[in-house]
């Protein structure tokens, strides 16, 4: 039961340049997210894609851009990597739309610093 | 527009007792559910208990309980007989029951040390 895959597991980058977060789920669920995690913050959605092919803004999508590739993989951006987006990120899935009770299933999260 | 408050930033038990973790949120609505999950050090989030906000009966998962009061808009976590592998950071979350995204708002988390 693989459920909600990221990788990489860490990544230290240098301001400026760019990258690219893969997520991929196993659960044929419709509904993916990308959060990330900073101290005393909990979690705050950055995008998200209730169905293959939408995605919208989250509370922060500032500095980034995501891929709804297909129904599985769903990969978040930083097309010029600043400090300030020093974080854990975690990617999520759930079943969504028309089943909105069903909680959200989570990466185990991206470590990434950027210098 | 819907907010999750844990006004608990830290906590700490000692093993084999009972804690309690606070959650309060605001919503004009009626039809929703409420979660807790726990991150421990590990990293992983997971899902530890579920209330549906239309069922008056607390719910409830081996150790872990809740007390859901609806009218106070409050939802909080009981943890009976402690164990070290509680040790962990605990989200309150809500998600809208006309939801048709899944999107959950969380609160900003209470880290909870179990001590021997």
């Amino acid at each position: 039961n693989a459920g909600v895959t990221q990788t990489p597991k860490f990544q230290v980058l240098k301001t400026g340049q760019s990258m690219t977060l893969q997520c991929a789920q196993d659960m044929n669920h419709n509904s993916m997210y990308w959060y990330r995690q900073d101290p005393g913050m909990g979690l705050r959605l950055i995008y998200y894609s209730a169905s293959e092919g939408t995605t919208d803004k989250g509370e922060v999508p500032n500095g980034y851009n995501v891929s709804r590739l297909n129904k599985r993989e769903f990969s978040l951006r930083l097309e010029s990597a600043a400090p300030s987006q020093t974080s854990v990120y975690f990617c999520a899935s759930s079943a969504g739309q028309g089943v909105s009770n069903q909680p959200q299933h989570f990466g185990d999260g991206t470590r990434l610093s950027i210098l | 527009a819907q907010t999750v408050t844990q006004s608990q930033p830290e906590m700490s038990v000692q093993e084999a007792e009972t804690v309690t973790l606070s959650c309060t949120y605001d919503t004009s609505e009626n039809n929703y559910y409420l979660f807790w999950y726990k991150q421990p050090p590990s990293r992983q989030m997971i899902l530890v208990i579920r209330q549906e906000a239309y069922k008056q009966q607390n719910a409830t998962e081996n150790r872990f309980s809740v007390n859901f009061q609806k009218a106070a808009k409050s939802f909080s976590l009981k943890i009976s007989d402690s164990q070290l592998g509680d040790t962990a950071m605990y989200f309150c979350a809500f998600l809208l029951g006309s939801s048709n995204t899944g999107k959950l708002i969380f609160g900003q988390g209470t880290t909870l040390q179990v001590k021997p």
